[in-house]
Formats: structure tokens, C-alpha cells, sequence
């Protein structure tokens, strides 16, 4: 079973559109991510979380939200979804301690018609 | 602003060849330096740096951390058409916090 799921998988939404992305985790990590890859951009960080009650936005947070509802869950929230918001999003997990490596889901393409 | 960059952005060659793939960094609270590999799927972890001069590898794979010069170099030997990928260069910042390079494609060639 994999350790970070996202859902769902594909999206074709059109513009206007409120979009919820979820994450789960197994691995028991307190750190969780959401990022947009968009070609030639790399990984964008667009919000975090340390824990529960902890939410920080990254380099791209507008037009986004987040919700931490328990450790092993963080959804990413398009309130309302523009074509450029057209990307793969990413969630991705680390542990408190240790290497602080980043472990990621396995991506949700999200088209904006 | 933290800002890292990959060189090239991409990269054509054939098996066999080695290739070099530089990452530099301008961040406020460097604690490590990572690589990743992404294929058709969710980026996986190859190296984390975190002292200057010491090589790490993995097989045909190493890098190395320059804190000196602000970056790193990703170097593959003999390479095969499955080292086809994106190759993501990222730093750790003291509090958590990854900032990615744009990657470099490298694509390789039978």
C-alpha cells in the first residue's frame, strides 16, 4: 500500500469551479507539503504544515487553501479555479526528526477549462 | 529571496556517456541539499548533503556539496536509457522548508 495517496487522480474542472485535492498519509509524519509542478518551474511550495494546528503558506499560496484535519490528512483547496491553476499538484510528507527527506504522493493533474 | 538553479535545464546524450548536472543555491538557513529523481511519477529521493567535500553514491550515481561555492554536482557514469528523468535539485532550509530547482531533463539515448 502506498504511504502518501492522493485523490483524485485527474481533474477537468472549468473555471469558477470550487476544487478540493486530498492527501493521506500512513508514514506517522508530522510534516506535510503541497506543491504544483508546472513545466520549465520546478516544484512550487504552496502551503505546509508542521502539525495539526499549524498551517504556513509557501511561495504561491494565492487562490489556494489548506485544511490539516487530523496528522495523516491535508487537503488543498482551489476556492475558485482559474485556467492557470492548470498543473500537477504534489503532496509530500517529512519525518520531525532524522533526514527531513520529503516523501511524495503520486501526483493529481488538474486541468482548468 | 531563496532561489535555487539547475544547469542545464536539459540534456541529450547517449548510453554510455557521463553527465554532470550542477545545482547552485542562495538560501537564508542552509541545513541540507537533496536530489531527486522524477520519472512519470512523484519525484523519489536519490542523495542528501549536508557536509562539504564528502561524496556520497549510490552505484553509477554520486554527488558531492561545494558550501563554499553555494552548490552541488549530481554526476551519473555509463549511463542507461532508464536514467531518463527529471532530476530535481532541492535545499533544506533549518526549519523545514525544500525550495526546488526547475530541474534538468536529461534524456538518454540507445
Amino acid at each position: 500500500d502506498a504511504d502518501v495517496t492522493q485523490t483524485p487522480r485527474n481533474r477537468i474542472t472549468k473555471t469558477g469551479k470550487r476544487i478540493m485535492l486530498e492527501c493521506s498519509q500512513t508514514k506517522g509524519h508530522d510534516r506535510m507539503y503541497w506543491y504544483r509542478q508546472d513545466p520549465g518551474l520546478g516544484l512550487r511550495l504552496i502551503y505546509y504544515s508542521f502539525d495539526v494546528k499549524d498551517i504556513n503558506k509557501g511561495e504561491i499560496s494565492d487562490g489556494y487553501s489548506v485544511s490539516r484535519q487530523a496528522q495523516a490528512k491535508f487537503s488543498l483547496s482551489l476556492e475558485s479555479a482559474i485556467p492557470n491553476q492548470t498543473a500537477l499538484y504534489f503532496c509530500a510528507t517529512s519525518d520531525l526528526t532524522g533526514t527531513h527527506e520529503q516523501f511524495f504522493g503520486p501526483g493529481t493533474r488538474l486541468t482548468v477549462l | 529571496e531563496d532561489k535555487v538553479v539547475q544547469s542545464p535545464l536539459s540534456l541529450v546524450v547517449h548510453e554510455g556517456d557521463t553527465v554532470t548536472l550542477n545545482c547552485s543555491y542562495e538560501v537564508t538557513n542552509f541545513r541540507s541539499l537533496l536530489w531527486y529523481k522524477q520519472e512519470k511519477k512523484a519525484p523519489t529521493f536519490l542523495f542528501m548533503l549536508t557536509s562539504s567535500g564528502i561524496e556520497k553514491k549510490s552505484g553509477r550515481l554520486s554527488s558531492i556539496l561545494d558550501k563554499k561555492e553555494l552548490s552541488s554536482i549530481l554526476n551519473i557514469t555509463a549511463t542507461q536509457t532508464g536514467d531518463s528523468a527529471i532530476y530535481l535539485c532541492a535545499v533544506e532550509e533549518s526549519y523545514g522548508k525544500l525550495t526546488f530547482g526547475q530541474g534538468t531533463i536529461l534524456t538518454v539515448h540507445p
